[in-house]
């Protein structure tokens, strides 16, 4: 299908190993978010782009913390140094132009650091 | 920031009865307010969606109504079915070219067979 895909959809990192996350938004999606998801909880907010623009990053926990879209399309988000208390799922979600509401989600990567 | 609140955290109903999820919200500029699916391991998905301008929605066996003044809007599903079985999430957001949507904690529904 044309939905938003997400990989690795599993990832285990142990305590100070750097992640790279990957989002593939649907074709022609303006804006991508991404938003962290405890165990038990609603989506966070993380960062937001329009195009290649980081228009939002107050979501971003600290500076270990990383995100980019350099051709407006795929998106990549990376955690350096990661510690246990990054053991989230990362939700990926793309909504097709500026002033629209409906967001469109991937399934997410299920990151569990040791 | 905006803060949501939902409630109850976990449901259970039994097949064919109704389900009502609360949630109220603090941000007076709110205007836009989705519902979200997410079964098990899976994507969260849209199922209803409700704004400012409208008190009330329904979509089949889902509706959504909005009480602005008192700042809360409730998701009610009728004549649940076992498929129905999953968190749902709401959410809302404000106006401007970002809509950044403020989850709730979830909501998870059990429906008996």
């Amino acid at each position: 299908g044309a939905g938003v895909s997400q990989s690795p959809r599993y990832k285990v990192a142990k305590r100070g190993q750097d992640v790279a996350l990957r989002c593939d938004p649907i074709s022609g999606h303006v804006s991508l978010f991404w938003y962290q998801q405890a165990l038990g909880q609603g989506p966070e907010f993380l960062t937001y782009f329009q195009n290649e623009a980081q228009l939002d990053k107050s979501g971003l926990p600290s500076d270990r913390f990383f995100a980019e879209r350099p051709e407006g399309s795929v998106s990549t988000l990376k955690i350096q140094r990661t510690q246990q208390e990054d053991s989230a799922v990362y939700l990926c979600a793309s909504r097709p132009s500026i002033g629209q509401n409906i967001q469109y989600f991937g399934a997410g990567t299920r990151l569990s650091v040791l | 920031g905006e803060n949501v609140e939902q409630h109850p955290s976990t449901l259970s109903v039994q097949e064919g009865d109704s389900a009502v999820i609360k949630c109220t919200y603090s941000d007076s500029a709110s205007n836009y307010f989705p519902w979200y699916k997410q079964e098990l391991g899976k994507r969260p998905q849209l199922i209803i969606d409700i704004r400012s301008n409208v008190g009330e929605k329904k979509d089949q066996r889902i509706a959504v109504t909005l009480n602005k003044t008192a700042k809360h809007f409730s998701l009610h599903i009728t004549e649940t079915q076992p498929e129905d079985s999953a968190v749902y999430f709401c959410a809302a957001s404000q106006p401007g070219g970002s809509y950044i949507p403020t989850f709730g904690r979830g909501t998870s529904l059990i429906v008996h067979p």
